[in-house]
């Protein structure tokens, strides 16, 4: 079946320096792709949509020059969060579906960001 | 948007007995209705789903109902077991548009 890899699986940064996580769809190419934020016993937010070759887009409320996106290959999606800052502390997680209208979403494994 | 909510938050049963977890949906061109499993620190896991021309759908212990008139649809779990704990989130979405309106998760415990 579609399995969708995500890395780091955890990430411990300083204040103030950036994270890029990487999200690769390993058996199928995906045009679009979505991240994820999930505060702790909370659900799942959806932050942007990730297009290959064009520019994202970002869910309201959602600061696009913080969370930079780039899908520069149907089997690569990344995210970088800038400036780090403790209140970026959450569970993200990306998400792809194989092609066909039909097929359903897969996760990544999720990334567990800590900000000190 | 779509908006989604989700009942009970907490939900405990005595092993062997059935669990059902409740959502309503607010957009009625909404037709795609899945249902994703999450133990602690995992990614969600597609457990079932349904699709708006369909009002059932089981597989094995697991079934969902869906009542698209009165726009809510529902996941059965019948003799659950221990490995059934987990926090369940039902979703829902627009065929052809993968973006996916989240429930706000059920935290079930099954008791042994």
């Amino acid at each position: 079946g579609a399995v969708v890899s995500q890395h780091p699986s955890w990430v411990i940064c300083k204040s103030g320096t950036s994270v890029k996580i990487e999200c690769r769809s390993l058996d199928f190419q995906a045009t679009t792709m979505f991240w994820y934020r999930q505060f702790p016993k909370q659900s799942l937010m959806l932050m942007a949509t990730s297009n290959e070759g064009s520019k994202a887009t970002y869910e309201q409320g959602v600061e696009k020059d913080k969370f930079l996106i780039n899908h520069a290959s149907l089997t690569l999606s990344t995210l970088t969060v800038t400036s780090a800052h403790p209140e970026d502390s959450s569970f993200y997680i990306c998400s792809a579906r194989d092609a066909g209208e039909r097929s359903p979403l897969h996760f990544g494994n999720g990334t567990r960001l800590t900000v000190t | 948007g779509e908006n989604v909510e989700q009942h009970p938050s907490t939900l405990s049963v005595q092993e062997g007995d059935s669990a059902v977890i409740k959502c309503t949906y607010s957009d009625s061109a909404s037709n795609y209705f899945p249902w994703y499993k999450q133990e602690l620190g995992k990614r969600p896991q597609l457990i079932i789903d349904i699709r708006s021309n369909v009002g059932e759908k089981k597989d094995q212990r697991i079934a969902v109902t869906l009542n698209k008139t009165a726009k809510h649809f529902s996941l059965h779990i019948t003799e659950t077991q221990p490995e059934d704990s987990a926090v369940y989130f039902c979703a829902a979405s627009i065929s052809g548009n993968e973006k996916l309106t989240f429930g706000t998760g059920t935290r079930l415990t099954i008791i042994p």
